[in-house]
């Protein structure tokens, strides 16, 4: 999985339960993105973070937080907020020197 | 509208044959276009990305081609292999970090 490791590899949430996804790479790559993937649909983006304390929403934001306080972190937290959490969620990293992005092996989230 | 249609939607081949997936985006400006393999339950893995200059890129038996006057994109996969059985996902972006623009993938299933 190219140096990204997400856990838990299965999530479970309870109404109203805020639930954190992690996610770390050693590829010392500056950009990080998290991405979620419903079945018949392209991955869309959530957030994006190009430096560390820093980061953009993405194209569905809402409901979902994150965080950038190390280089080889970026934290997806789903809160409440979020009514349709159920999906697979996909992290990756980008390095300075090319176009490739490398995946996690995802995590997916149900709720209970 | 998605600006990243991929076609078919699914296909089933026999083991040894070819194949051709397509790719018509939208997305403007062009910055590259990117061929992912998706193994279910896993996180994306790259073949191919080209820029705007590029109307060719092979890797192994996976080879891409870009049209970038008429917006469109093709993967043949030769000589097909069980182990070839997987989504495959066309992605285009702007720039190089931003925003990509992912297609809903073309479902393989290679049979022997």
């Amino acid at each position: 999985d190219g140096g990204i490791t997400q856990s838990p590899k299965y999530l479970f949430r309870k109404e109203g339960q805020n639930v954190t996804l992690s996610c770390e790479q050693n590829l010392n790559h500056d950009a990080m993105y998290w991405y979620r993937q419903d079945p018949g649909q392209g991955l869309r983006l959530i957030y994006y973070s190009q430096i560390v304390n820093d980061f953009q929403k993405g194209d569905i934001a809402e409901g979902y937080s994150v965080s950038r306080e190390k280089k080889e972190s970026f934290p997806l937290t789903v809160t409440s907020a979020q009514k349709n959490p159920t999906a697979f969620y996909l992290c990756a990293s980008q390095g300075s020197s090319g176009y490739i992005q490398y995946f996690g092996a995802g995590t997916r989230l149900s709720v209970l | 509208k998605n600006q990243v249609e991929q076609s078919p939607q699914s296909l089933i081949i026999l083991e040894g044959k070819n194949c051709t997936l397509q790719c018509n985006y939208t997305v403007s400006p062009f910055s590259n276009l990117r061929w992912y393999k998706q193994d279910t339950g896993r996180g994306p893995v790259s073949l191919t990305i080209m820029t705007f200059s590029e109307n060719t890129k092979s890797n192994g038996r996976y080879t891409a081609t870009l049209d970038a006057d008429t917006k469109q994109s093709s993967l043949h996969i030769t000589a097909s292999q069980l182990s070839d059985s997987a989504s495959y996902i066309c992605v285009v972006s702007t720039d190089s970090w931003g925003k990509f623009q992912f297609g809903a993938g073309t479902q393989v299933v290679v049979t022997p």
